[in-house]
């Protein structure tokens, strides 16, 4: 069964600080996802990751996948308040299938 | 162009009755897929829709169902409601419905159910 681990649970950072998010899968997946989701708001999609090696970036976050490694990082860059949010990553198992596996998300938080 | 719809937006009901509950896809999107969230469980995936047929279902109770029509539109159904059941409940639509490529996934806003 395809699991989805997340890390850290919650995280607080100060504004212009870096942090990375990272994101565990158990077995070998077909794509991974980066969501962003705001308090009773829906889904974001942020970025797609299809291939080992894939780097996608959007203003001051980065994604990055490791299928080796079953690892992909968020990174983010200067952190500003906007940014608070509650970040999943999602892997889908099979190709000819859209169903996700959801990571437990990450819960930022920027403060000045 | 306009997003994934769902509705209602918002809903309250008692236990032991029944919802449905509406999503219309992005015009041209063909995948239709549902998700439950709720605090202790986080995202959980309920079924997945392609021309009108089920491809995937999670491990929810039987008292969970689905169905696709002809225009993509889906709607879901959860009979005997329970408390556990209050949830925002997600849908999800795509292109090409997992068939390759960069196939991406995008969400309605939910519709928010309660179970008193």
């Amino acid at each position: 069964e395809l699991k989805v681990e997340q890390n850290p649970l919650f995280l607080s950072m100060q504004e212009g600080k870096n942090y990375t998010i990272y994101c565990n899968y158990s077995t070998t997946s077909d794509r991974l996802y980066w969501y962003r989701q705001d308090p009773g708001k829906s889904l974001e999609s942020l970025f797609v990751l299809l291939s080992n090696g894939a780097v996608k970036q959007e203003g001051r976050l980065m994604a990055s996948l490791d299928t080796k490694a079953r690892l992909s990082t968020l990174h983010i860059t200067a952190a500003v308040h906007d940014l608070s949010a509650t970040y999943f990553c999602a892997v889908t198992r099979v190709y000819n299938t859209d169903k996700l596996i959801f990571g437990t998300g990450t819960r930022l938080q920027v403060f000045p | 162009k306009a997003g994934v719809t769902q509705t209602p937006r918002y809903l309250i009901k008692t236990r032991g009755q029944q919802v449905t509950l509406s999503c219309s896809p992005i015009s041209g999107h063909r995948s239709v897929s549902w998700y439950q969230q709720t605090p202790g469980q986080g995202l959980q995936f309920l079924f997945e829709y392609f021309s009108e047929t089920q491809r995937n279902k999670g491990n929810f109770p039987g008292r969970f169902s689905g169905r696709q029509f002809s225009n993509s539109r889906s709607e879901m159904n959860v009979s005997t409601l329970e408390l556990g059941d209050s949830a925002l409940y997600l849908c999800a639509s795509s292109f090409i419905g997992g068939l390759g490529g960069n196939t991406e996934a995008f969400f309605g806003q939910g519709t928010r159910l309660t179970v008193v």
